[in-house]
């Protein structure tokens, strides 16, 4: 099953922080993060193994509970940059396969 | 540099019509996988190849073919048979090395992207 994002949807005033999350019905060995830009690849922001590790570079970080099987991305002091959709991914066997979730919508403005 | 190429990054087909969509990567990556992204939606799983002339069906391999002849290749064929080809095809890479303390983190790469229209 897919993972579910929440919210599905934010706009924020540059400067402004937000959580995204992700939530997971199945055991988890990690959780990737990307952002997509509109009609682009999606590009790689962190990847979180299990173990509850938290990670971060610059004013963006998540945590992984791994037994909640949850994973949350903080942005933190948003940029117009930020803006984009934010999918998390999900691995729950041996393979490498990432199981995408829905996506999160950022909208940055002035 | 190191990279995935994808094309056409558009592609315009008749119905009933099979269409083959490329993907080369040089970053020496042993895994390869291909998704299809519908508008405002997640990316699903077609097919994916851990390793060169073996590939694995994913979350809705129905009407799509794929073939991994050389570790830089993994070309996508969608077929006649898939009823709503529409979409945009994002072709992925990654390493399976793991780590010295034994795990992989290595994110995913991905190509630009083909826009298949089907009319």
């Amino acid at each position: 099953q897919q993972p579910v994002q929440s919210p599905q949807a934010v706009i924020l005033r540059e400067g402004e922080d937000a959580v995204i999350n992700c939530s997971s019905s199945k055991a988890l060995y990690s959780v990737h993060w990307y952002r997509q830009k509109h009609g682009e690849a999606p590009v790689f922001l962190m990847i979180l193994l299990k173990g509850g590790e938290q990670k971060g570079h610059d004013k963006i970080s998540a945590s992984f509970n791994e037994k909640k099987q949850q994973s949350s991305l903080y942005l933190t002091a948003s940029q117009l940059s930020y803006s984009g959709t934010y999918f998390c991914g999900t691995v729950t066997g041996t393979a490498s396969k990432l199981t995408f979730g829905t996506g999160t919508r950022l909208q940055v403005t002035l | 540099d190191g990279g995935i190429t994808q094309s056409p990054k558009y592609l315009f087909r008749k119905e009933g019509q099979n269409v083959t969509l490329s993907c080369e990567q040089n970053l020496n990556h042993d895994a390869m996988y291909w998704y299809r992204q519908d508008p405002g939606q997640g990316l699903r799983l077609i097919y994916y190849s851990q390793i060169v002339n073996d590939f694995q069906k994913g979350d809705i391999a129905e009407g799509y073919s794929v073939s991994r002849e050389k570790k830089e290749s993994f070309p996508l064929t969608v077929t006649s048979a898939q009823k709503n080809p529409t979409a945009f095809y994002l072709c992925a890479s990654s390493t399976t090395r793991v780590r010295d303390r034994g795990y992989n983190d290595y994110g995913y790469t991905f190509g630009s992207g083909t826009r298949l229209t089907v009319v």
